[in-house]
């Protein structure tokens, strides 16, 4: 099946410093990759929507500036967590959807565990 | 908005059946999910059904829509321990779009 990685797994940073994720589709392309915030015992939230070549599309409440989605290539998408603080501290899945596949399937990542200091 | 609610709990013992249940509010919902997260790890697409199904096999897994009353429900027969985790339900539109998740149940399954 379709494989999704993130980089890296899990990340200490200090507070104001900032972070980037990445997220790569191993064996396909993806023209869309999501990204979304899941904080313990919660469920998943979506942040933004990445599409290859354009601007990310962000969810009402998502601080654009803050977090920087750069989807260069049709296999990588980068989140940038722009001066970390505390309350960024959470676990980052990004998902992608297969360019030839099916509209319903995404394919998700392992997740990104940051923590801010 | 859409909103997508789940029992936040369930037990079983090994070998039982373990159905859990979740509502959606989205009538234009087109496709529905079930997807598994494993303690730290990302989420496994479990099965999905469209929204002009009533139910959907696989292997153990059952999935049994009620699009009048908006209610999905995951059947998982002789549940094994490996089955432990956190089981999401979503839904999306028929583009495949945004999916919006439920709060995710927490099935422990005892031996």
């Amino acid at each position: 099946g379709a494989v999704v990685s993130q980089h890296p797994s899990w990340v200490i940073c200090k507070s104001g410093t900032s972070v980037k994720i990445e997220c790569r589709s191993l064996d396909f392309q993806a023209t869309t990759m999501f990204w979304y915030r899941q904080f313990p015992k919660q469920s998943l939230m979506l942040m933004a929507t990445s599409n290859e070549g354009s601007k990310a599309t962000y969810e009402q409440g998502v601080e654009k500036d803050k977090f920087l989605i750069n989807h260069a290539s049709l296999t990588l998408s980068t989140l940038t967590v722009t001066s970390a603080h505390p309350e960024d501290s959470s676990f980052y899945i990004c998902s992608a959807r297969d360019l030839v596949g099916s509209l319903y399937e995404q394919y998700f990542g392992p997740g990104t565990r940051l923590t801010v200091t | 908005g859409e909103d997508v609610e789940q029992s936040l709990f369930l037990s079983v013992r090994e070998g039982d059946s373990s159905v859990i249940n979740c509502t959606y509010t989205d009538s234009s919902s087109t496709y529905l999910y079930w997807y598994k997260q494993e303690p730290g790890a990302g989420l496994q697409l479990l099965t999905y059904i469209f929204s002009n199904m009533d139910m959907k096999q696989d292997q153990r897994l059952t999935v049994l829509l009620n699009k009048k009353d908006k209610h999905l429900s995951l059947r998982i027969a002789d549940t094994q321990t490996g089955d432990s985790a956190i089981y999401f339900c979503a839904e999306s539109d028929n583009a495949g779009n945004m999916l919006t998740f439920g709060g995710g149940t927490r099935l422990m399954v005892k031996p």
